[in-house]
């Protein structure tokens, strides 16, 4: 079963908007990634936020935790026609053998 | 560094035809995973290997069988290849020190 479920399903927005993705998880946690994948390529990872954490930036990349409603959001400031992409979120319960399980993802078009 | 790469990178099979898809990551990592992406469902771990010699199932792992060659290699067996295998396959290997994962440029297949 999917942990991770992003919405929405698609977004669509001009460049120089800010682009806002949402996740919600079923367990808990002990920390949460987002990947970003251009279409027909693999994921590559963007961001990573822990359990004890509510906030992180990444230069253009805002993510917030709520472990209480087991949900995250990605935000990407200043939108530009080159993050057009894919964008998933993935939850890693813990445990000795890491896992990640990765939600349906939020597909982002930017447009000029 | 390649990172995390994959062969072939296009495959078409006939119902029951065999095949093993490779995989090799130059990170020195320890743990490596193979994924399925179907459309509409995200990412399914098929299996993962916490550490050379060590092998374990995911979630969709029936009809596969991995190989951990060595520290660097992970394969993923198709015995009899069937249409509902048809799907693009990810490797991707764990960075323990980020917690983060490596994905490789995935191999598309098609099963007829």
């Amino acid at each position: 079963s999917q942990q991770g479920e992003e919405d929405p399903q698609a977004l669509s927005i001009q460049e120089g908007e800010n682009a806002t993705m949402n996740c919600s998880y079923k367990t808990s946690i002990n920390n949460l990634q987002w990947y970003r994948q251009n279409s027909g390529r693999g994921l590559v990872h963007l961001i990573l936020i822990r359990s004890n954490e509510r906030e992180k930036h990444s230069g253009r990349l805002r993510v917030t935790l709520d472990t209480s409603k087991k949900s995250s959001s990605l935000l990407i400031t200043a939108s530009r026609a080159a993050d057009t992409a894919s964008y998933f979120c993935a939850a890693n319960s813990g445990g000795s053998n890491y896992k990640l399980t990765f939600g349906k993802g939020t597909l982002l078009t930017v447009n000029p | 560094n390649a990172g995390v790469t994959q062969t072939p990178k296009f495959q078409v099979l006939k119902t029951g035809q065999s095949m093993t898809l490779q995989c090799a990551q130059d990170m020195n990592h320890n743990s490596m995973y193979w994924y399925r992406q179907d459309p509409g469902m995200g990412l399914r771990l098929i299996y993962y290997s916490a550490s050379e010699g060590t092998t374990d199932k995911g979630e969709v792992p029936n009809g596969y069988n991995v190989s951990r060659l060595n520290k660097r290699e992970f394969s993923l067996r198709l015995e009899s290849a069937a249409p509902s295998q048809t799907s693009v396959y990810f490797c991707a290997s764990r960075d323990l020190n980020t917690d983060t994962q490596y994905f490789g440029p995935g191999t598309r297949l098609t099963v007829l």
